[in-house]
């Protein structure tokens, strides 16, 4: 079965600090990973996309990995300020005709002053 | 440039009553088009998605129906509302496979 497993579930940390969001895999056919941030009541906003070969990718202070062998990608997110406060959400492309994404359940994110 | 509507941004209705949630796109031709709903504290899961006009496939039975009338346009619909299809729902559409584009979603509360 296709699925996308985040972790932490929820995580708190300090203004400025950084963390480090996880994100297992086992859907099958691969063709790319998003990482998605998504504000309550809003929709997503893509942060990054990467393909099988690519290993990190970065958007400014977000610096996303994938290891396409364990099939395991994490989110870093460095010198966090409050607005990164939000729900980041791990996605999956299978790839296929209907272009299909699937989801995970994200990591809720709370940066606190 | 290439841009998506999705309204009403809030709905409130209820059980029993009927339901459409309308979606636009703009700047390109024959998307792909999709509905999501993320209820409380859960991920996002695909309902419908469409590769063309009148062409629609359903990803869970449920009380919704959708259709797509013209290329950038796609509806999702219920006869009669039930408590369970409260949630956020989310249009997107692509045109590629890297290119994702969500709407900014209607918060339903059925009461």
């Amino acid at each position: 079965k296709n699925q996308v497993e985040q972790s932490p579930q929820s995580l708190i940390i300090l203004e400025g600090k950084n963390c480090t969001l996880q994100c297992n895999y086992t859907v099958s056919p691969f063709s790319n990973l998003r990482w998605y941030k998504q504000d309550t009541g809003r929709g997503p906003v893509s942060l990054t996309i990467m393909t099988f070969s690519e290993n990190t990718k970065s958007n400014g202070r977000y610096t996303a990995t994938l290891d396409a062998d364990t099939k395991q990608s994490s989110l870093h997110i460095t010198a966090s300020q409050l607005s990164d406060s939000a729900s980041y959400i791990c996605v999956v492309n299978d790839g296929g005709a209907t272009n299909k994404l699937i989801f995970g359940t994200g990591t809720l994110l709370a940066v606190q002053p | 440039s290439q841009t998506i509507h999705q309204w009403p941004a809030t709905l409130v209705q209820p059980v029993g009553s009927p339901l459409s949630l309308e979606c636009t796109v703009e700047g390109t031709s024959n998307p792909n088009l999709y509905w999501y709903r993320q209820a409380a504290g859960r991920g996002l899961q695909l309902l419908f998605y469409s590769v063309g006009i009148g062409q629609i496939s359903s990803e869970v039975p449920q009380n919704l129906s959708a259709s797509r009338p013209q290329d950038r346009q796609f509806i999702l619909s219920s006869k009669k509302l039930l408590l369970s299809d409260s949630g956020f729902y989310l249009c997107a559409w692509s045109v590629t496979v890297y290119g994702y584009t969500f709407g900014s979603g209607t918060r339903l509360t059925v009461v």
